[in-house]
């Protein structure tokens, strides 16, 4: 199984600064077929849902707001939040879906400083 | 609008049984992959099964292998889940999920609350 590892497992930012998350993956996600990195991001609220903010590492999924980005390759993947807001309190979870079974990382949880 | 509706959960003591169904709309549900991913209490997310659009394949976590069945009726929009012989580490939250066009899970389901316990 692939695992997958975030950093930190909890952090706090101040109100408009910037959060980054970190994901590591045991092997690489990368599926040649489509040179896609087959990893997601996705946020959760308290009593709600996990909900999609991007996949294939760096594609916002429609209607996720730009503050949200994606980036790396292979093993190694990071979440960044530019502006952090009040309602961007959640934990975040990285997922990779490059084999059965799909496995998420541990969750980062984001408060406000 | 895409609906997900899981129901089914409730209380069992362990070795019991439960039958999970994930009523699904404003989608072709026939088209789309389907999985189940658990969430025990305050614990982070876990994929439990997945079964593939007509029902052929199936696929599942080794933790509930040989105990779950997933399945489905198309004609009826609803995704099942049997779950026999529970444990006490099988109490969670269960979500049905679909595979969307990006390949992973694009939709989910309220969830629907499992507990295990004498």
């Amino acid at each position: 199984d692939i695992v997958m590892t975030q950093s930190p497992d909890s952090l706090a930012v101040s109100l408009g600064e910037r959060a980054t998350i970190n994901c590591k993956s045991s092997q690489s996600v990368l599926y040649s077929s489509n040179n896609q990195n087959q990893l997601a991001w996705y946020q959760q609220k308290p009593g709600q849902p996990p909900k999609l903010l991007i996949y294939w590492a760096s594609t916002r999924e429609s209607g996720v707001p730009d503050r949200f980005s994606g980036s790396g390759s292979g093993t190694d993947f990071t979440l960044t939040i530019s502006s952090l807001q009040a309602e961007d309190v959640a934990v975040y979870y990285c997922q990779q879906y490059y084999t059965t079974p799909r496995t998420f990382g541990q969750g980062t949880k984001v408060e406000i400083k | 609008e895409v609906q997900l509706v899981e129901s089914g959960g409730g209380l069992v003591q362990p070795g019991g049984s439960l039958r999970l169904s994930c009523a699904a709309s404003g989608f072709t549900f026939s088209a789309y992959w389907m999985h189940w991913v658990r969430q025990a209490p305050g614990k982070g997310l876990v994929w439990v099964s997945r079964l593939n659009s007509d029902g052929s394949s199936t696929s599942y976590a080794d933790s509930v292998r040989g105990r779950f069945t997933i399945s489905r009726d198309n004609a009826k929009s609803t995704l099942y889940l049997q779950m026999n012989s529970l444990r006490v580490e099988d109490t969670a939250v269960y979500y049905c999920t679909r595979i969307g066009g990006s390949g992973t899970f694009d939709y989910w389901g309220q969830g629907t609350l499992v507990t295990v316990s004498s």
